[in-house]
């Protein structure tokens, strides 16, 4: 079956220091993938999305592409801030009439001033 | 943008009771609705999947009898935990999908059973 597999935190940073959080998945067929953001006390949120290989998602200055040859999806960014700091999740969805999304574990992200 | 509301966002029942809680697209038409669990520490689980006016289709290991879904309207979808144990406080999040588009996350219910 489908199968996300994310980098496990916690992930400490100071602030404008580079982020990466890796992805990788398992499915069949060409599933779309997400990431998707959850802030203290919130519902998840959608970061950025790609539907296709070599498609690259991105959204308020976080990276991702959709990379077949490797099976994966990592999540990047320049330079985060404080306000990045909240729980990331990888997601995939099958495109088999399947609609519903499989994620990942998750990784807690922490910026420190 | 498309809006699901999620109520309530906290709640404390006492173990034996049952709980309800409620999802709601606010400014769109949900054709299908998903209901997820996040363990702490841990990712989502898929607990069930709603289509208005059919019955919910429930993940294997997930206890269709005591997380009772009904997704009566294409704006409403409810959970209901019913009598309730310790064990089932988790945080509970509801999903509305409508055709053609993508997946919005109600905020979540925070559910504690003392």
């Amino acid at each position: 079956g489908d199968s996300v597999t994310q980098m496990e935190g916690p992930v400490t940073l100071s602030e404008e220091a580079f982020l990466t959080i890796n992805c990788t998945y398992t499915a069949t067929g060409y599933p779309s993938l997400f990431w998707y953001v959850q802030y203290p006390g919130e519902g998840l949120q959608l970061l950025l999305k790609a539907t296709k290989a070599d498609d690259k998602g991105s959204n308020k200055g976080f990276e991702a592409t959709y990379r077949k040859e490797t099976t994966s999806f990592h999540l990047e960014k320049g330079s985060v801030q404080v306000s990045d700091s909240a729980v990331y999740f990888c997601a995939l969805s099958s495109n088999f009439g399947n609609e519903k999304l499989t994620f990942g574990t998750g990784t807690r992200l922490t910026i420190i001033p | 943008g498309a809006v699901v509301s999620q109520h309530p966002s906290r709640v404390i029942c006492k173990s034996g009771t049952s709980v309800k809680i409620e999802c709601r697209s606010l400014d769109f038409q949900a054709t299908t609705m998903f209901w997820y669990r996040q363990f702490p520490k841990k990712s989502l689980m898929l607990m069930a999947t709603s289509n208005e006016g059919s019955k919910a289709t429930y993940e294997q290991g997930v206890e269709k009898d005591k997380f009772l879904i009904n997704h009566a309207s294409l704006t409403l979808s409810t959970l209901t935990v019913t009598s309730a144990h310790p064990e089932d406080s988790s945080f509970y999040i509801c999903s509305a999908r409508r055709s053609g588009s993508g997946y919005t996350f109600g905020s979540g219910t925070r559910l504690t059973v003392v």
